[in-house]
């Protein structure tokens, strides 16, 4: 069974700290995306990676940053947790080819106090 | 840049009723477009797609027509069950590089007995 594997499914962080969300995948993908989900707002993209230490800005990259030192893995960083970035975070990872779909790991739910 | 609108929720239908949610895109070129499903305290798992004009993506007893003359993608079922309450998301794959992925907001469908 192919799989997008989330680290956590909740986690709890005070404001300023710094926090890693991290995904693997086990399908060989090229592509590799973070998108978080709000109620009302559906999914944003807030980066996406189309190979190993490649990255690019998707629509709201602002207090993040990404890291993919493996092509299996493609961790999100909050450098300084706020309140508002308490969000659903998604990952998921598709084939370089078009018209795949994309597979979507189960999700971190992200509070910050 | 590349957008999805879908008909605002929540949805709420008795069983065996006839289920259409509402799809439109923007785009450049010849995106493709899907159908995701997610279930409560999960991720967002395929549930069909189209890859060009005049293309039925079918699954579950879901059907969705890609519709080029106007950009539309509806989702449809006849006959909906209770364990088909969740929220579907209408999206695009860009022709463009990458295969960035753009999503809608999401419809939440509550089916009762």
């Amino acid at each position: 069974d192919v799989k997008v594997t989330q680290s956590s499914r909740y986690l709890v962080k005070r404001t300023g700290e710094k926090v890693f969300l991290e995904c693997v995948q086990d399908m060989d993908h090229e592509n590799m995306f973070w998108y978080r989900q709000d109620p009302g707002l559906g999914l944003r993209l807030i980066y996406f990676s189309y190979d190993v230490k490649m990255k690019e800005k998707g629509d709201i990259p602002e207090g993040y940053s990404v890291s993919r030192e493996k092509k299996e893995r493609f961790s999100l960083i909050l450098e300084s947790a706020s309140t508002n970035q308490t969000s659903m975070y998604l990952c998921a990872s598709s084939h370089r080819e078009r018209n795949t779909e994309a597979f979507f790991g189960q999700g971190t739910r992200l509070t910050v106090v | 840049g590349d957008s999805v609108t879908q008909m605002e929720g929540p949805v709420t239908l008795s069983e065996e009723a006839f289920l259409t949610i509402n799809c439109t895109y923007t785009a450049t070129g010849y995106p493709s477009l899907f159908w995701y499903v997610q279930y409560p305290g999960e991720g967002l798992q395929l549930l069909l797609k189209a890859t060009k004009a005049d293309d039925k993506g079918s699954n579950k007893g879901f059907e969705a027509t890609y519709r080029k003359e106007t950009t539309s993608f509806h989702l449809e079922k006849g006959s909906v069950q209770v364990s088909d309450s969740a929220v579907y998301f209408c999206a695009l794959s860009g022709s463009g590089g990458y295969q960035k992925v753009t999503f809608g907001t999401g419809t939440k469908l509550q089916v009762i007995p």
